[in-house]
């Protein structure tokens, strides 16, 4: 089955820097990949999401890419701002007639002022 | 507002005690899912229904149960045969069609008393 690694675990950045989070995924089938953002006590919020017929999408401070040759997609923020500060799950997904998300261990952004 | 209504916030069971979760949603979405999330962990899916009256095991599904009587509603109930169950339950819901985005609750914390 699918499997996804999500890195770093950790990410600390200064008010205004970039921050990368990197995903790699095992099934070359995997054609749907979004990206949530969990504050503490909260459910997950869908923050951008991209579909294997393209390779990079943006939403403001938000892109994401896909490279489907080598199995990997990004998150990038920029201009990072403390309320970035948050866990953020990478997920991909082959629908099929069902949608089963298989999500990467998370990784933990802390943007200081 | 639209959207998915966990509850209790937070639950605590006694040894040998069945619970039930509630997730509600007033999106008209067809499919709805049960995550568990454990520290360090990204979520992993315990049960999901695609329509009334119908469900599949996920990837963790010994311990739990649940039932799909209406479409706004998916209790999960966890049985004593659930020998680990403190943890945080996310439920999610997506709308028919390819690849649509999951929206989830704010959670239900599981804790052992």
């Amino acid at each position: 089955g699918e499997n996804v690694e999500q890195h770093p675990s950790t990410l600390s950045v200064q008010e205004g820097d970039s921050a990368v989070i990197k995903c790699t995924y095992s099934d070359s089938a995997s054609n749907y990949f979004p990206w949530y953002k969990q504050e503490l006590g909260k459910g997950p919020q869908l923050i951008i999401d991209i579909r294997s017929n393209v390779g990079e999408k943006k939403d403001q401070r938000i892109a994401v890419t896909l490279n489907k040759t080598a199995k990997h997609f990004s998150l990038h923020i920029t201009e990072t701002q403390p309320e970035d500060s948050a866990v953020y799950f990478c997920a991909a997904s082959t629908d099929t007639g069902f949608q089963k998300l298989v999500f990467g261990t998370g990784t933990r952004l802390l943007v200081s002022p | 507002d639209g959207g998915i209504t966990q509850s209790p916030k937070y639950l605590f069971r006694k040894e040998g005690q069945n619970v039930t979760l509630s997730c509600e949603q007033n999106l008209n979405h067809d499919a709805m899912y049960w995550y568990r999330q454990d520290p360090g962990q990204g979520l992993r899916l315990i049960y999901y229904s695609q329509i009334v009256n119908d469900f599949q095991k996920g990837d963790i599904a010994e311990g739990y149960s649940v039932s799909r009587e209406k479409k706004e509603s998916f209790p999960l109930t966890v049985t004593s045969a659930q020998k680990n169950p403190t943890a945080f339950y996310l439920c999610a819901s997506t709308s028919r069609g390819y690849n649509q985005p999951q929206h989830f609750g704010d959670g239900t914390r599981l804790s052992i008393l």
